[in-house]
């Protein structure tokens, strides 16, 4: 069936540094995928998103792009900041059906100090 | 109001009760999916709606757990005779479905702890 496995965490970083966090994907079609981000104590938000091969989701300083030929959605930023500690999923839609069934990663827990 | 709704955002029950949790869509969201964020299990599908209908109750773990939307609208989790497994942080979403793949907008979460 479909998956998602991402990069364990913590990934600890010091502000301004260069954050990549590893997401590759198993899935029979053409997924969606996705970053999420879960701040301390608040709700899931969507990152960004890429829904076809090559299609670059970017927002808030943050990039992924969708690479069908190593199945993967790696998450990157070049400056990090404290701001950016937080949760961050990876997910892929489960499109059979047509509805968005989303399948997600273990969560990466990403901490960056001053 | 502007975003997905949940309540209670967190509720305490002993274990055998049964319990009810409630979702409010973003006005006009056909889709409506239920998720649970658990220690052990991660974040897991549980069910989607379309409209009032549930062509996919795939994810939900087993027959003390249902789910009904009216009016195309608001959705209930109910959990009957809660176990401690079932201690976890339900998430509601919706959606306008879309073939590129539809953006789901989450709640803020039911934090569920039985005791």
């Amino acid at each position: 069936g479909n998956s998602v496995t991402q990069m364990e965490g913590p990934v600890t970083l010091s502000e301004e540094a260069f954050l990549t966090i590893n997401c590759t994907y198993t899935a029979t079609g053409y997924p969606s995928l996705f970053w999420y981000v879960q701040y301390p104590g608040e709700g899931l938000q969507l990152l960004l998103k890429a829904t076809k091969a090559d299609d670059k989701g970017s927002n808030k300083g943050f990039e992924a792009t969708y690479r069908k030929e190593t199945t993967s959605f790696h998450l990157e930023k070049g400056s990090v900041q404290v701001s950016d500690s937080a949760v961050y999923f990876c997910a892929l839609s489960d499109r059979g059906g047509g509805y968005n069934k989303l399948i997600f990663g273990a969560g990466t827990r990403l901490a960056v100090h001053p | 109001g502007a975003g997905v709704s949940q309540s209670p955002s967190n509720k305490v029950t002993e274990k055998g009760k049964d319990v009810e949790l409630r979702c409010d869509p973003i006005s006009g969201h056909t889709a409506l999916y239920w998720y649970r964020q658990s220690l052990g299990q991660g974040l897991e599908f549980l069910i989607y709606f379309q409209g009032n209908s549930a062509p996919d109750k795939s994810g939900l773990p087993s027959d003390r757990f249902s789910a009904e939307r009216t009016g195309g609208s608001v959705s209930t989790l109910t959990i009957q005779r809660t176990q401690q497994e079932d201690s976890a942080v339900y998430l509601c979403a919706s959606s306008v479905l879309s073939l590129a793949g539809d953006t789901q907008y989450f709640g803020p979460g039911t934090r569920l702890t039985v005791l």
